[in-house]
């Protein structure tokens, strides 16, 4: 399986730049997507194939990355961004990360 | 708009099976692909299988020798089926609509999500 590892948790103010970070332990090419996921709603996507907007999607988001390491930017940071962010790759069968916890301070 | 909702019950006990329903509205499940993704208590989410706009099935390898995904075409709905479950099956599920496009494949559309706990 492919492993995708991000970090647990983040915590920012209100208008900074804020970049999660995904790190495959393989190349998965650009087949990279993100997702944020609310307390008690369902995962909503962001970013799919790196870098392409979902369309609706605030373009405060972006993706960015290749092969191995993949960062979602949100940018400026608004309060109501506090969600988990999980990344996914669609290269080797279908596996998730573990999700980070944004905390907007 | 697509809309998905997923059903079933909420407890299953142990070493029988679970079943879920997903209902799709607004777009025919003979069109694209229909997914089944699972999260654990603690945020772990794991890809369970999908169903073609065919009818034609992929499954996680980790669940083949337990999962069967289904579908009715004449309700617009698609099934789970998980055998032999444990509690480590517990988890909320989730049924999503599995797009293509441009080389790329994402879940666009997902439900809201149903809690199943397996507990005798």
């Amino acid at each position: 399986d492919t492993v995708l590892t991000q970090s647990p948790a983040l915590a920012v103010s209100p208008g900074e730049r804020v970049t999660i970070s995904c790190r495959a332990s393989e190349s998965v090419s650009t087949r990279m997507h993100w997702y944020q996921q609310k307390p008690g709603q369902q995962p909503k996507l962001l970013i799919y194939g790196a870098s392409n907007l979902e369309s609706g999607v605030p373009a405060r988001f972006s993706g960015s990355g290749s092969g191995t390491d993949f960062t979602l930017t949100i940018d400026p940071v608004e309060a109501n961004d506090t969600a988990t962010y999980f990344c996914q790759q669609s290269w080797n069968e279908l596996t998730f990360g573990s999700g980070t916890k944004l905390e907007i301070k | 708009e697509v809309q998905l909702q997923e059903s079933g019950p909420g407890l299953v006990k142990p070493s029988q099976s679970l079943s879920l329903t997903c209902s799709v509205t607004g777009y025919s499940i003979t069109s694209n692909y229909w997914g089944w993704i699972r999260k654990f208590p603690g945020n772990k989410m794991e890809w369970m299988g999908y169903i073609s706009y065919s009818g034609s099935t992929s499954y996680n390898p980790s669940l083949k020798s337990r999962i069967s995904i289904t579908r009715d075409t004449s309700k617009n709905q698609f099934f789970l089926q998980l055998n032999s479950v444990t509690t480590e099956d517990t988890a909320t599920y989730y049924c999503a609509r599995y797009m293509y496009t441009t080389g790329y494949w994402y879940f666009d559309f997902w439900g809201p999500g149903t809690m199943v706990t397996v507990s005798s």
